[in-house]
């Protein structure tokens, strides 16, 4: 069945980066954009970016232009989603969703940020 | 502040119809389709209705999606205790070649 593995929760500290996976079956891969979403504890979503996998073209949310970057590994169907810089407020769960209508989800890694 | 305008709550009790709404602009609920999300507690989304009223397989047909103009909203008929959860509409922004999505909407099944 179609399916995303996201990689595991994460504690980092102030300034530090993070890399988070999203390894997807079950379909084509390069077929799909995979878009990364957050969600702050208490709070709604909020859209990070996409990947289109078959060429690697990407498109950031304003907000994150210079501290995300959004790769992929076509031979093991994987995305990745590194944030740098991390700040305290960047403490949320981050989830990879498939296509335009962000038909599968990810079951959420779990990042957090303090000293 | 998101993008896309959705009532903090909602409330019905069981075997009531209940609908929630979301409004946007004509970037995005105006020019595109609506997708609907249900996120049960400590689960991730999952979604329930997309281009503005189709049910992916598996969603009862207690739910329905609609839209007009920069407008949506999202119906659950027969209000069962299994639909407390938050909602979420979102839509593609042509602005912002990305989808925004509503600030969630927490229906509790009184």
């Amino acid at each position: 069945q179609v399916q995303l593995v996201q990689s595991g929760a994460e504690v980092k500290k102030p300034g530090a980066s993070v890399k988070v996976s999203c390894k997807a079956s079950g379909y084509t891969f390069t077929g799909y954009y995979m878009h990364w979403l957050r969600q702050a504890p208490g709070q709604g979503l909020e859209w990070m970016g996409w990947i289109n996998p078959n060429t690697g073209d990407t498109n950031y949310a304003q907000k994150f232009q210079g501290r995300v970057t959004m790769t992929r590994d076509t031979s093991i169907s994987t995305t990745y989603m590194e944030l740098s810089r991390l700040r305290s407020d960047d403490t949320a769960v981050y989830y990879c969703g498939r296509g335009y209508t962000l038909d599968v989800w990810g079951r959420g890694t779990t990042v957090t940020v303090s000293s | 502040q998101s993008v896309l305008t959705q009532p903090p709550s909602a409330s019905g009790t069981p075997g009531q119809r209940v609908t929630i709404s979301c409004s946007g602009s004509s970037s995005n609920i105006g020019s595109n389709t609506v997708n609907w999300y249900q996120q049960l507690p400590g689960t991730a989304p999952k979604l329930l209705i997309y281009s503005d009223n189709q049910r992916p397989s598996g969603v009862p047909d207690r739910f329905s999606g609609s839209k007009s103009g920069t407008s949506a909203s999202l119906a659950i008929s027969g209000l069962q205790s299994e639909d407390e959860a938050d909602y979420y509409c979102a839509a593609w922004d042509d602005s912002l070649n990305g989808p925004v999505f509503g600030g969630g909407t927490k229906l509790t099944v009184l």
